[in-house]
C-alpha cells in the first residue's frame, strides 16, 4: 500500500540551529515527492519537489531535500532556522500517472528565539 | 495570493443541511483537486477534475459530491452534514492532467458543523 510516514510529529529547534525532518514513502512505482509547508489559518505552500536527476534538490526559504532511494527517504534540511519558520510540514508522495498525492501526518516545528 | 480562490472562507452549519464550497483554480490550470483535512484524519484525498471530467476519486463519502464547470471553477457539495465533516477543506490546482508537478493550494473553507 502507498504511504508517507512523517515520525516526528512535533519538533522543537532553537533559532539559528539546524533542521532535518524525516519522511520516509512507501510507493510501488517510482515516485514523485514533494514537502508542502502550511502555517497556521493558511492553505500549503510547495517548499520543493523531486521528479528525477539530481537526488539532492533546492528549494525556497533555503530549503533542501535529499531523495534516498535506498532507505526511501525524502528528508527536509535547512542549515539555520529562523523564527517564521514555524510552521506544520507535509511530505507528500504521487504517481507519474496520477495526480492524487498521498500526505503523510505532519510535522509540527516550533522554533524557540 | 497563491491564485486559487477558495469561498467562504468559513462555514458554520448545522447537522443535517446541505452547503457548497466553491474553487478557482490558478489562470491556466485545468486540473481541480479536493482535499479535507481533520485532526484525526489528516490531509484526505477527496477527488480530482480534468478540464470538466473526473480525472480520480478518494475517500469521498457518497453525501460529498463534486463538479467542474466549463470555466473551470470548481463546486463541492457536502449534504446530510455530520459533525464529524467539521474540517477544512481545500481545493488545489495544478497545470498538468497527468502528472504530478505540484499544486497550487487555495486557503481552505474550514467548515463547523454544528
Amino acid at each position: 500500500a502507498q504511504s508517507v510516514t512523517q515520525p516526528d510529529i512535533h519538533i522543537t529547534v532553537s533559532e539559528g540551529a539546524s533542521l532535518e525532518l524525516r519522511c520516509n514513502y512507501s510507493y510501488g512505482a517510482t515516485p514523485y515527492l514533494f514537502w508542502y509547508v502550511q502555517s497556521p489559518g493558511q492553505g500549503l505552500q510547495l517548499l520543493l519537489k523531486y521528479f528525477s536527476g539530481d537526488t539532492l534538490v533546492q528549494g525556497i526559504k533555503g530549503f533542501e531535500a535529499e531523495f534516498k532511494r535506498s532507505q526511501s527517504s525524502f528528508n527536509l534540511r535547512k542549515p539555520s532556522v529562523h523564527w517564521s519558520d514555524a510552521a506544520e510540514y507535509f511530505c507528500a508522495v504521487g504517481a507519474r500517472s496520477t495526480d492524487k498525492l498521498i500526505f503523510g501526518t505532519g510535522t509540527r516545528l516550533q522554533v524557540f528565539p | 495570493d497563491s491564485g486559487v480562490t477558495q469561498t467562504p472562507k468559513h462555514l458554520i452549519t448545522a447537522t443535517g443541511q446541505r452547503v457548497t464550497l466553491r474553487c478557482s483554480p490558478r489562470s491556466g490550470d485545468l486540473s481541480v483537486y479536493w482535499y479535507q483535512q481533520s485532526l484525526d484524519q489528516g490531509l484526505q484525498f477527496l477527488i480530482q477534475y480534468y478540464n470538466g471530467e473526473e480525472r480520480a476519486k478518494g475517500n469521498i463519502l457518497e453525501r460529498f459530491s463534486a463538479q467542474q464547470f466549463p470555466d473551470l471553477h470548481s463546486e463541492l457539495n457536502l449534504s446530510s452534514l455530520e459533525l464529524g465533516d467539521s474540517a477544512l477543506y481545500f481545493c488545489a490546482s495544478s497545470a498538468s492532467g497527468t502528472d504530478s508537478y505540484g499544486y497550487t493550494f487555495g486557503s481552505g473553507t474550514r467548515l463547523t458543523v454544528v
